[in-house]
């Protein structure tokens, strides 16, 4: 069973503020997503990354694929409360075309204004 | 227009009835799933169906029995409920790419609570 932690499990910081994400397993993924929920809602993909040491950036989110595709971060720069919500990182395994999606067990983020 | 929307969005039963909830995507997808988020927020697949072959089966009780009568629906049908099935059941879908990048787009969730 391929796990995904993800560190921190809470964050609460205020308005301005940087924060970062990770996301770590010792399995190798083919890629790795990133996905934001808020309450009463379902996860929203926010970025796919394929090529190990990619680096995507999404406004004042950066997203980093480890070298070895066994981790991720996330970073937001200069928190808003609409960064306010649930990350989930997910990891879906290569050789098979239905690779299964696994989740991590998600980072509350709470930006207080 | 919601692309993928799933009912009912609160369920609240008894230990020992029957349940389902229904999904629908009008996405065009070919490939549909249920997950199951708990009290934890840790989400966890369940089942998935491509052209309406199931393809992903974890390790879930024979009580839960998916249905896909076609590719756009996937309903999950829930015998003799239990309290340990209390949690947020997601269904989302995705175009299968084969480059293993699918996106998935989740419905908004059914909260099942049960007493």
């Amino acid at each position: 069973t391929q796990l995904l932690e993800q560190s921190p499990q809470f964050l609460s910081i205020q308005e301005g503020e940087n924060l970062t994400v990770y996301c770590n397993s010792s399995s190798v993924f083919s890629s790795l997503q990133w996905y934001r929920q808020e309450p009463g809602e379902g996860p929203v993909l926010l970025v796919t990354v394929v090529t190990g040491g990619e680096v995507k950036k999404l406004k004042r989110l950066t997203f980093q694929f480890g070298d070895a595709r066994k981790d991720s971060s996330l970073h937001i720069t200069a928190a808003q409360p609409g960064d306010t919500g649930l990350y989930l990182c997910a990891g879906r395994a290569g050789g098979t075309s239905y690779g299964k999606l696994t989740f991590g067990q998600g980072t509350i983020l709470t930006v207080h204004p | 227009d919601t692309a993928v929307s799933q009912t009912p969005k609160y369920l609240v039963t008894q230990m020992g009835n029957d349940k389902s909830i229904k999904c629908e995507q009008n996405l065009g997808h070919d490939t549909m799933y249920w997950y199951k988020q708990d009290s934890k927020k840790f989400l966890k697949i369940m089942f998935s169906y491509n052209n309406k072959e199931l393809i992903i089966n974890e390790t879930v009780p024979n009580r839960f029995s998916p249905k896909s009568p076609d590719k756009a629906h996937l309903n999950l049908h829930i015998n003799s409920l239990e309290l340990g099935d209390s949690a947020v059941y997601f269904c989302a879908s995705s175009q299968f790419t084969g480059r293993g990048n699918e996106k998935l787009f989740f419905g908004s969730g059914t909260q099942l609570s049960v007493l």
